[in-house]
């Protein structure tokens, strides 16, 4: 099993839509979550920490359950300028100390007008 | 704000040469790392430290030195240019700790082997 998968997608939404993407892990140790957003032939840019309690940023909301190991990603009256490709980051801790960060594949959205 | 500076942004090599892509930040992070990128497959991390001198391989690294000789800086070096090595390459740099996955990655290095 992948540490870390995603749904490729696309999702292709209409504008205004509500929008949601799962990760999936498979080490139950992992400590930290994120989500990046990737435009097209861009770099990688941190979207949001996924915190135990949750994490809402705006139209942008982030979940942790950690008893079926998923993240998830909620966006609420989708842009256009949301279309991008969304990366799911876990980081786990290894006992030597030395922390490897695993990407999900990503999940392309494509928001229509 | 410089951040994470990747170079050269574009390369095109032949078979069998060898290069290094160069990352340099300034944020004094402890934490760098290579990742490759190809179509449908993600970031694949193929090297990474978590302070100077300190290395480790990740899921590809084969084909791939890295040396981490200061906090700054974290060449990539492609030893022996292979097609399979045409892929856009990203550094990027972070805390080490807990909170090591908030990176911030360079603008990326698109490699074309012939």
């Amino acid at each position: 099993r992948k540490e870390v998968e995603q749904d490729p997608g696309p999702f292709n939404v209409p504008e205004g839509a509500t929008v949601a993407f799962n990760c999936t892990y498979s080490n139950s140790a992992s400590q930290s979550f994120f989500w990046y957003r990737q435009d097209c032939r861009k770099e990688p840019k941190l979207l949001m920490s996924v915190y135990s309690s949750g994490n809402e940023d705006g139209r942008f909301t982030a979940q942790l359950n950690r008893a079926s190991q998923y993240i998830s990603l909620l966006i609420r009256d989708s842009k256009l300028s949301d279309s991008a490709t969304y990366l799911c980051v876990v980081n786990p801790t290894y006992s030597g100390g030395y922390q490897k960060v695993t990407f999900g594949t990503g999940t392309k959205l494509q928001v229509i007008p | 704000n410089a951040g994470v500076t990747q170079t050269p942004k574009f390369q095109v090599l032949k078979t069998g040469q060898s290069m290094t892509l160069q990352c340099a930040q300034d944020m004094n992070h402890e934490y760098m790392s290579w990742y490759r990128q190809d179509p449908g497959m993600g970031l694949r991390l193929i090297h990474y430290s978590v302070g100077a001198g300190i290395t480790d391989q990740g899921e590809v690294p084969n084909g791939y030195n890295v040396s981490r000789s200061t906090t700054e800086d974290f060449p990539l070096r492609l030893l022996s240019a292979a097609p399979s090595q045409t892929s856009v390459y990203f550094c990027a740099s972070g805390r080490a700790g807990v909170n090591t996955g908030e990176l911030f990655f360079g603008e990326g290095s698109r490699l074309t082997v012939l």
